[in-house]
């Protein structure tokens, strides 16, 4: 499994609320990645980085912020919690036997916002 | 920005037939092309990709087939078993300097015992 993890696996939340949700890598894998998933859309990606401080925006990362303050840790903030947020989140990793572009996922989080 | 199309959403097959699933993709860099496998409750697998110098390439019962003229790739599935049962997802990159996958919206495949 890449030696990713996630937490939490799940999480119920209200509305308004602000929510982090953690990716830890083992391996020292310079990209990461946060996608959420949602039925009739497949995987769509929110934010990436590239290395350590070096994060840049993916297609809906409206609403979403990030940071990585450490090669492991890649954090995903919701900073009020929108019903709409509502959703599976996956985080992925690439670099693995020197493909950079070949991206494993995490178990996943499911977030749910009464 | 890169666009992919995946086509059927889903797809039924008799055990031992095979499967084919087509996508197609808009942006003429992408170079690198991956398949996932997703069972229910869990992450996307990969199971095989292939990039833009190749046009096939096979790992035991699945297979994938690339035309970049036509812009559009397909994944192969022989002797199709019931543990093949899932949702299978596309996806395109333009590789080295922009590592981001863009993915198709998922093919729900049953294989009937």
């Amino acid at each position: 499994d890449a030696g990713i993890t996630q937490s939490p696996r799940h999480k119920v939340t209200e509305t308004g609320t602000p929510v982090t949700l953690r990716c830890h890598q083992t391996e020292n894998h310079r990209y990461m990645y946060w996608y959420r998933q949602d039925p009739g859309h497949g995987l769509r990606l929110i934010h990436y980085s590239y290395g350590v401080k070096d994060t840049d925006k993916g297609e809906v990362s409206d609403g979403y912020s990030v940071s990585r303050s450490k090669t492991e840790d890649f954090l995903l903030t919701l900073e009020s919690a929108t019903s709409s947020q509502t959703s599976v989140y996956f985080c992925a990793i690439s670099g693995i036997s020197g493909s950079t572009d070949t991206q494993y996922f995490g178990p996943g989080t499911r977030l749910t916002v009464l | 920005g890169e666009n992919v199309e995946q086509h059927p959403s889903t797809l039924s097959v008799q055990e031992g037939d095979s499967a084919v699933i087509k996508c197609t993709y808009s942006d003429s860099a992408s170079n690198y092309f991956p398949w996932y496998k997703q069972e229910l409750g869990k992450r996307p697998q990969l199971i095989i990709d292939i990039r833009s110098n190749v046009g096939e390439k096979k790992d035991q019962r699945i297979a994938v087939t690339l035309n970049k003229t036509a812009k559009h790739f397909s994944l192969h599935i022989t002797e199709t078993q019931p543990e093949d049962s899932a949702v299978y997802f596309c996806a395109a990159s333009k590789g080295a300097g922009s590592y981001q996958l863009t993915f198709g919206k998922g093919t729900k495949l049953s294989v009937i015992p």
